[in-house]
């Protein structure tokens, strides 16, 4: 069965240093791996994909993400954290068997940036 | 444009009550999903709607959820004979079949709160 697994609950940066939230997967095939942030009482904001191509995915907000397929990660980065990154972060994949597109999320990971 | 919305943004209601939680999709979107975000967990897949075919129900918890999408627009998901562990955010999505974009855009959601 397909599924997302983000092993950190909570992820603590200060600002201006770089941040990495992890994520791995296991689908069948080959994957189309997202992610999408969640800030306090809004719904999901979609960041990046990851469908095919370059291993190296660039989205909003100075974010990017690496697909490795050997290692199944999608590890989401930015090189310089800002306080107004602190926010819920998901990862997701969609198997691309499925003709519905759902997604499949990880349990989310918090990221908190101190000043 | 207008995004995904969804009323009510909150809703409070005793055990054994039914609810309607309503989703508007961005317009021309012909996808169109549901799912649970419980606390402290991530996004759980409820039901997808496309165009006229038949629902994927597969991710509906129980015979209490039901959904329907009126005119391939709206829709509102029901959920009958309230339980406590109904208690959630219900975030809806939709997205522009037909394209290689494959990302949903969430509306804020709509808390419920069975108490």
């Amino acid at each position: 069965a397909q599924s997302v697994a983000q092993p950190e609950d909570q992820v603590n940066v200060a600002e201006g240093n770089p941040l990495t939230v992890k994520c791995t997967y296991s689908v069948s095939g080959n994957p189309y791996l997202f992610w999408y942030v969640q800030y306090p009482n809004r719904g999901l904001q979609f960041l990046l994909k990851y469908i095919t191509g370059d291993n190296l995915v660039k989205g909003s907000y100075g974010f990017e993400a690496e697909f490795n397929k050997s290692q199944t990660s999608f590890h989401l980065k930015k090189p310089s954290a800002l306080v107004s990154d602190s926010a819920l972060y998901f990862c997701a994949v969609r198997d691309p068997m499925d003709s519905s597109y759902k997604l499949i999320f990880g349990s989310g990971t918090r990221l908190l940036v101190r000043p | 444009g207008a995004g995904v919305s969804q009323s009510p943004s909150n809703k409070v209601t005793e055990k054994g009550k039914d609810v309607e939680l309503r989703c508007d999709p961005i317009s021309g979107h012909t996808a169109l999903y549901w799912y649970r975000q419980s606390l402290g967990q991530g996004l759980e897949f409820l039901i997808y709607f496309q165009g006229n075919s038949a629902p994927d129900k597969s991710g509906l918890p129980s015979d209490r959820f039901s959904a329907e999408r009126t005119g391939g627009s709206v829709s509102t998901l029901t959920i009958q004979r309230t339980q406590q562990e109904d208690s959630a955010v219900y975030l809806c999505a939709s997205r522009l079949a037909g394209t290689v974009s494959y990302e949903q855009y969430f509306g804020p959601g709509t808390r419920l709160t069975v108490t």
